[in-house]
């Protein structure tokens, strides 16, 4: 299984502002998800990061507003821009391990966001 | 398209007890996977119990095991001898296990134990 560490854990924002989160990775991993759970919500995906190419974003979720960064197999960042308390969340990203039907997923501690 | 249905917000058990948290799920691929996620207050997910499609038997890991039914498109979640640690968000979830493995997540139940 993988290891991610996950920065920041938490952060209180002026809204207007813009925060990146980062994930990094013990292992080279292929695909790299980021998730959003809003207060009291279950998890939406965001998008779908893989190394060397534009992230797949969900329906809903737009490039301007949540710029993902891949550079390498083992790093990604996620950007929350231009922040309104509308964007107060956890976010999370999280990773496939294994291969074939001997898979699984690991996730991030999580970045508690309060955007005030 | 994948969808996981948790038709239960809230629940309250007595400790020691047993506990069912239901999930259904409704999807098109011939090949997925079911997981059951844990979140504490804390935040972070705590992975539980896995299925796959093809299983033939339930998964069972300690106190956790899997009830599923194919036919009625179901994986609930039995919890043995509940504990007062077990208090929680549960998450049921699925993907695709060829192509594109996204989670798709369930909307939770919030489990409280009772001493």
């Amino acid at each position: 299984s993988a290891v991610i560490s996950q920065k920041p854990s938490r952060d209180i924002c002026q809204r207007g502002t813009s925060l990146t989160i980062q994930c990094q990775v013990d292992s080279q991993v292929t695909m790299m998800f980021w998730y959003r759970q809003q207060p009291g919500q279950s998890l939406t995906l965001i998008a779908t990061a893989n190394q060397g190419s534009e992230a797949t974003y969900e329906s809903g979720f737009v490039i301007d507003k949540f710029p993902i960064s891949r550079p390498n197999l083992t790093f990604s960042t996620l950007t929350v821009s231009n922040m309104s308390p509308e964007d107060s969340s956890i976010y999370l990203c999280s990773v496939v391990v294994g291969q074939g039907l001997d898979y699984g997923y690991t996730f991030g501690s999580g970045t508690r966001l309060t955007v005030v | 398209a994948q969808k996981i249905t948790q038709t239960q917000p809230g629940m309250f058990v007595q400790e020691k007890e047993a506990v069912t948290l239901d999930c259904t799920y409704d999807t098109s691929d011939p090949s997925y996977g079911l997981f059951w996620y844990k979140q504490p207050s804390s935040g972070e997910m705590i992975f539980l119990i896995y299925q796959g499609s093809y299983d033939q038997q339930n998964a069972t890991e300690g106190r956790y095991s899997l009830n599923f039914q194919k036919a009625r498109k179901s994986a609930n979640l039995v919890i043995s001898a509940s504990q007062l640690g077990d208090s929680a968000m549960y998450f049921c979830a699925m993907s695709r296990i060829q192509g594109a493995q996204k989670l798709v997540f369930g909307q939770g139940t919030r489990l409280t134990i009772n001493p």
